[in-house]
């Protein structure tokens, strides 16, 4: 079946560096990839999202890249701080429904 | 704090036994997503309601049923439950069902089966 997955899972990274997740994806039929933030012990906190006709977006602190032509999505982190450390996952959807496709996750640690 | 609310925070029960699991989607928020996260299947859609009826099916076990109500709370509702069911199961809710329309979740309910 289709599916979105990511290639590390785990990124371990310096205080004020900036990081990098990727996620590889399958379906090019998706309108719409999002990276959403899992803590411990709490549910998937929305991060920033993409539509497929676009290749880049900036929020505070993110930027999401999207290359549709190897198929990959990117979340860039500006300066990372230890409050970033989580679990990020990549999840798409298409116009089909509007459920969500997630990837495996990535685990984000900051070190001090 | 997303808006999206659920109860209980955790249950723990037995095998064959059923229990129901409730949430209040973000006020103005028609549609009610279900998910289950375990570890070693992630995170996956179960089941979507929009305004009371039901509009997408995803890995949902017969065993499992949901429904939305009036007042647009969900509860989701697992049956005769085995000791794989245990997992994190979150609700999430968004205005509509257009993919633009973002999904913001719940707490999540930890479920245990002994």
């Amino acid at each position: 079946g289709e599916s979105v997955g990511l290639h590390l899972p785990t990124l371990s990274v310096q205080e004020g560096d900036n990081s990098i997740i990727n996620c590889a994806y399958s379906n090019s039929a998706s309108d719409y990839f999002i990276w959403y933030k899992q803590e411990s012990g709490k549910g998937p906190q929305f991060i920033i999202d993409i539509r497929s006709n676009m290749d880049k977006r900036q929020g505070q602190r993110v930027t999401v890249l999207l290359n549709k032509t190897v198929k990959h999505l990117s979340l860039q982190i500006a300066a990372t701080q230890p409050g970033d450390s989580a679990v990020y996952f990549c999840a798409e959807k298409n116009n089909a429904g509007n459920m969500l496709t997630f990837g495996g996750g990535t685990r984000l640690m900051v070190k001090p | 704090d997303s808006g999206v609310t659920q109860t209980p925070k955790h249950l723990i029960t037995a095998t064959g036994q059923r229990v129901t699991l409730r949430c209040s989607p973000r006020s103005g928020d028609l549609s009610v997503y279900w998910y289950q996260q375990s570890l070693d299947q992630g995170l996956q859609f179960l089941i979507q309601y929009y305004n009371g009826e039901e509009r997408a099916k995803g890995n949902i076990l017969e065993r499992f049923s949901a429904q939305q109500f009036p007042d647009l709370h969900s509860e989701l509702n697992l049956s005769s439950l085995e000791l794989g069911d245990s997992a994190l199961y979150f609700c999430a809710s968004s205005v509509g069902l257009v993919a633009a329309d973002t999904q913001y979740f719940g707490p999540g309910t930890r479920l245990t089966v002994l």
